[in-house]
């Protein structure tokens, strides 16, 4: 069982809005530190770096791509939906605990 | 532009230890405030985080593995590596190396991956 909770799936159809919530705790996505990341993966590629420090893009990222937090929650908006963003998409968050989790991750399909 | 690239068994006998290798090219592991990580991801299960190393050889382990990791730096190899000590089937899976940028808890450079199966 994942630290971090999201959704198994998510769906959308070319050029629409998606977004992804990332449920977590104070302890993590909610504490005072702005550690939040996401992945973008493709299965049998690495995964890729898409958002640092809850809102601020990897370098070479699609302004399509944001990142937000509200309370516990984490989210990751994929606007402007493409073929190509079908994947999975991961969540990270430090933990007062001083160590990462992970989310479960979520399966985007673009319809 | 910096690489980094998995390499070890891909078979492991259950209660053996799983050693696994990082080889960074395009920069030393020793220079800037990097942390060499190690995450896995199960089949069919989400990414866990493992642990690091620090540029200075500082260690941090994710505390569910914690008695069972080791993970060393190689300087003369540019490497990191990754000892995981009695390993079961529920070790079996894709090793990823990474590199978390500054101690921010992000991971901007991964290695392709390495399937590990755990099994006699």
């Amino acid at each position: 069982q994942s630290a971090l909770t999201q959704p198994a799936s998510v769906s959308g159809s070319p050029g629409q809005t998606v977004t992804i919530p990332c449920t977590g705790t104070r302890s993590d996505i909610g504490g005072s530190y702005d550690y939040v990341s996401w992945y973008q993966h493709h299965p049998g590629r690495p995964p890729k770096f898409l958002i640092y420090d809850v809102t601020s893009r990897a370098s070479g990222v699609s302004d399509r791509f944001s990142g937000s937090r509200s309370g516990n929650t984490a989210s990751l908006t994929i606007s402007g939906l493409q073929a190509e963003d079908e994947a999975f998409y991961y969540c990270a968050s430090y933990t007062t605990n001083f160590h990462v989790a992970f989310g479960g991750g979520t399966k985007l399909t673009v319809l | 532009q910096v690489l980094l690239q998995e390499s070890g068994p891909g078979l492991v006998k259950p209660s053996e230890t799983l050693s696994l290798t990082c080889t960074v090219s395009g920069g030393s592991v020793t220079s800037g405030t990097y942390y060499w990580t190690w995450i896995r991801q199960a089949p069919g299960k989400g990414l866990e985080w493992i642990g690091y190393i620090d540029y200075s050889g500082e260690t941090n382990y994710n505390p569910s593995l914690k008695s069972r990791v080791t993970i060393s730096l190689d300087t003369s190899k540019n490497q990191h590596s990754l000892k995981l000590t009695s390993v079961t089937a529920a070790d079996t899976a894709v090793y990823y190396c990474a590199r978390d940028d500054s101690g921010d808890w992000y991971f901007d450079y991964w290695g392709q991956g390495t399937l590990v199966t755990v099994s006699s």
